[in-house]
């Protein structure tokens, strides 16, 4: 009962191909995020969904794209994929939006590889 | 921009108390102290936050300088399985965007 867990957990593919990253969360949160760990393992946060609207996008490029089909998925798909793409990619969730007890639970990651 | 400092590695023995130092000099009134660890292999994981006053639960202690600029994590009895990339983070309650830096490697030596 794994409660943010994310497919697949590895992904190697070719550049220029468009793949997803699927997360779910069994949480009941209202908000769910992603982060990408570079190879400096630095954790930086691309995106998060509540109730189905986007309220953070940090600059990411545009071949990046949450689609959330419901509260408790939140998938990343990712267009003509390209070297410096590679990296692990968390995906989370939280109850709220924000608030001081606003606890962000962190899945298993996915370690993309792109050649 | 990084708003919090932290050595980059500890060690500690097993069973003995780990100390985990952080500064956070320009952290704003509304801005609370925040700790996430990062097993190998694994996702981060919530530790503790607050804001201004001493915090305790099952996992560990956060202890908040009077002034608020400098913070310590507190891991009573390490074990092995305390090895990991601790992160300590300051952000507004309302605000989603939890910024990590590069953390303090803490190892549990034998």
């Amino acid at each position: 009962d794994t409660a943010v867990s994310q497919t697949p957990k590895y992904l190697v593919t070719q550049m220029g191909n468009d793949k997803s990253i699927k997360c779910e969360q069994n949480l009941g949160h209202d908000t769910m995020y992603w982060y990408k760990q570079d190879s400096k393992k630095f954790l930086k946060i691309m995106f998060s969904y509540n109730n189905k609207e986007l309220i953070i996008n940090e600059t990411v490029p545009n071949r990046f794209s949450p689609k959330s089909p419901d509260k408790a998925h939140l998938n990343l798909h990712i267009n003509s994929l390209e070297l410096g793409d590679s990296a692990v990619y968390f995906c989370a969730s939280s109850q709220l939006a924000g608030g001081v007890t606003d606890t962000q639970y962190f899945g298993p990651g996915t370690r993309l590889t792109v050649l | 921009d990084a708003k919090t400092t932290q050595p980059t590695s500890m060690d500690c023995a097993e069973g003995r108390a780990a100390n985990l130092p952080c500064n956070h000099s320009t952290i704003s009134g509304n801005e609370y102290v925040y700790w996430y660890r990062q097993i190998h292999s694994q996702g981060p994981q919530y530790i503790i936050h607050g804001l201004k006053n001493n915090e305790t639960n099952e996992m560990a202690s956060l202890i908040i300088t009077e002034d608020r600029k400098s913070s310590t994590l507190i891991l009573p009895h390490a074990t092995l399985r305390d090895t990991a990339v601790y992160y300590c983070i300051v952000r507004v309650a309302t605000d989603n965007d939890m910024r990590f830096g590069a953390g303090t490697r803490l190892t549990v030596k034998p």
